[in-house]
């Protein structure tokens, strides 16, 4: 990957515990993005955190950005079985430059 | 809500055929990006169009090109094909905001 690297690259929780990703990245940003995407499918925007925020929340998503050590990481709370997907970064490295993904933490949550 | 479309969702093509990809982008969307992804890859960004010109390139072989018509949906044209063209290939669009992705085209070259 040009950009982000995702930590780790598989993930396996059991239903109602929290799961935690990090993303690490090589140049600034103007923010970081976290998207979904279920096997064989579309990715789906989850959250945006500019580079100017260090944490933000979203329903049982929380996403916090150190931009001093080029890292992000996505907690989800309370997982359910249907949370289980792959989830990457994304960064815009200024303006509106196209996004750049990192590799993906593939999670599974078992019920 | 309408969403990103891509047709056809699934393309089968021998070496050396070519192919092309369609992506219909959610209306009053001005720009439009294209992504590859192979089998247990990231998504690499191929080239976007911003008012039907070209706005960005990025890791898109020669033996493809695109372009943006007057009505904003975008083709992804692929001469050549090679094994390593097998991937899913997203069309995402936006307007000022988030990008909105399809669902891709699986295509698979033999």
């Amino acid at each position: 990957s040009q950009q982000g690297e995702e930590d780790p690259q598989a993930l396996s929780i059991q239903e109602g515990e929290n799961a935690t990703m990090n993303c690490s990245y090589k140049t600034s940003i103007n923010n970081l993005q976290w998207y979904r995407q279920n096997s064989g499918r579309g990715l789906v925007h989850l959250i945006l955190i500019r580079s100017n925020e260090r944490e933000k929340h979203s329903g049982r998503l929380r996403v916090t950005l150190d931009t001093s050590k080029k890292s992000s990481s996505l907690l989800i709370t309370a997982s359910r079985a249907a949370d289980t997907a792959s989830y990457f970064c994304a960064t815009v490295p200024s303006g509106n430059t196209p996004l750049v993904f990192g590799k993906g933490t593939r999670l599974s949550v078992i019920a | 809500a309408a969403g990103v479309i891509q047709s056809p969702r699934h393309l089968i093509k021998e070496k050396r055929e070519t192919a092309t990809l369609k992506c219909y982008p959610i209306p009053r969307h001005d720009t439009v990006y294209w992504y590859q992804q192979g089998p247990g890859q990231d998504p690499q960004f191929l080239i976007s169009f911003y008012e039907k010109m070209q706005s960005d390139k990025g890791s898109i072989p020669d033996r493809f090109s695109a372009q943006q018509f007057s009505d904003y949906h975008s083709e992804l044209n692929m001469s050549s094909l090679e094994l390593g063209d097998s991937a899913l290939y997203f069309c995402a669009s936006r307007n000022t905001g988030e990008l909105f992705f399809g669902e891709g085209s699986r295509l698979t070259v033999l």
